[in-house]
């Protein structure tokens, strides 16, 4: 199983205030995938990365997101102008190294805001 | 878009009996189904999978089977173990060449094991 790290670990923000999330993959993958979980949800899929492009994007996934590659290793989310209700688990995913279309998740970053 | 479906909510077993967890899916286009494990306050861990071209696959004492004329797939776990203890969540999507979709996840199973 392929490594995924992510930082921080846990993120405590404010209200209004932008948030940024990094995803680091060990492997040079071309897709990659955010995914939240709310305390005691399910997990539910936020978008989709493809060879440096959004390939596809969840209704969650409005215009206070983005997501960026911006060094070609470091994978980022980008939250504007946070809410409360996106105090949540954050997981990127990234495939295996069989083709075999597998998503394993990071260990996630746990935002809270205040 | 896909829906999927899951249950029971939470699963109450003796150890060393079988644990069944089914699931149900809406788009007919799904074809990769996985299932993974999530212990409290960690990520969901992937233990098995099946695609559409195939209606069981077994791997120790887990298995999964696929009916992809009705629509569902279930996680049957044999000889459960006190590890197994964990919420388990079924997923649905579209594979593309070496990737997929995002995921559609049901709500999850909370097994729990009765030593």
């Amino acid at each position: 199983e392929p490594e995924v790290t992510q930082t921080p670990s846990h993120q405590v923000t404010q209200m209004g205030q932008e948030v940024i999330l990094r995803c680091v993959p060990i492997s040079n993958h071309l897709y990659f995938y955010w995914y939240r979980q709310i305390l005691g949800q399910k997990v539910e899929f936020l978008v989709s990365f493809y060879n440096n492009e959004i390939s596809e994007k969840s209704e969650i996934f409005d215009d206070q997101f983005s997501v960026e590659r911006p060094d070609g290793s470091n994978f980022t989310l980008k939250i504007r102008s946070t809410k409360l209700e996106d105090s949540a688990m954050y997981f990127c995913a990234g495939p295996g190294t069989s083709g075999r279309n597998e998503q394993f998740f990071g260990p996630g970053t746990r935002l809270t805001v205040l | 878009g896909e829906n999927v479906e899951q249950h029971p909510s939470t699963l109450s077993v003796q150890e060393g009996d079988s644990a069944v967890i089914k699931c149900t899916y809406s788009d007919s286009a799904s074809n990769y189904f996985p299932w993974y494990k999530q212990e409290l306050g960690k990520r969901p861990q992937l233990i098995i999978d099946i695609r559409s071209n195939v209606g069981e696959k077994k791997d120790q004492r887990i298995a999964v089977t696929l009916n992809k004329t009705a629509k569902h797939f279930s996680l049957h776990i044999t000889e459960t173990q006190p590890e197994d203890s964990a919420v388990y969540f079924c997923a649905a999507t579209r594979r593309l060449g070496g990737g997929a979709d995002g995921l559609t996840f049901g709500k999850g199973t909370h097994l729990i094991i009765q030593p």
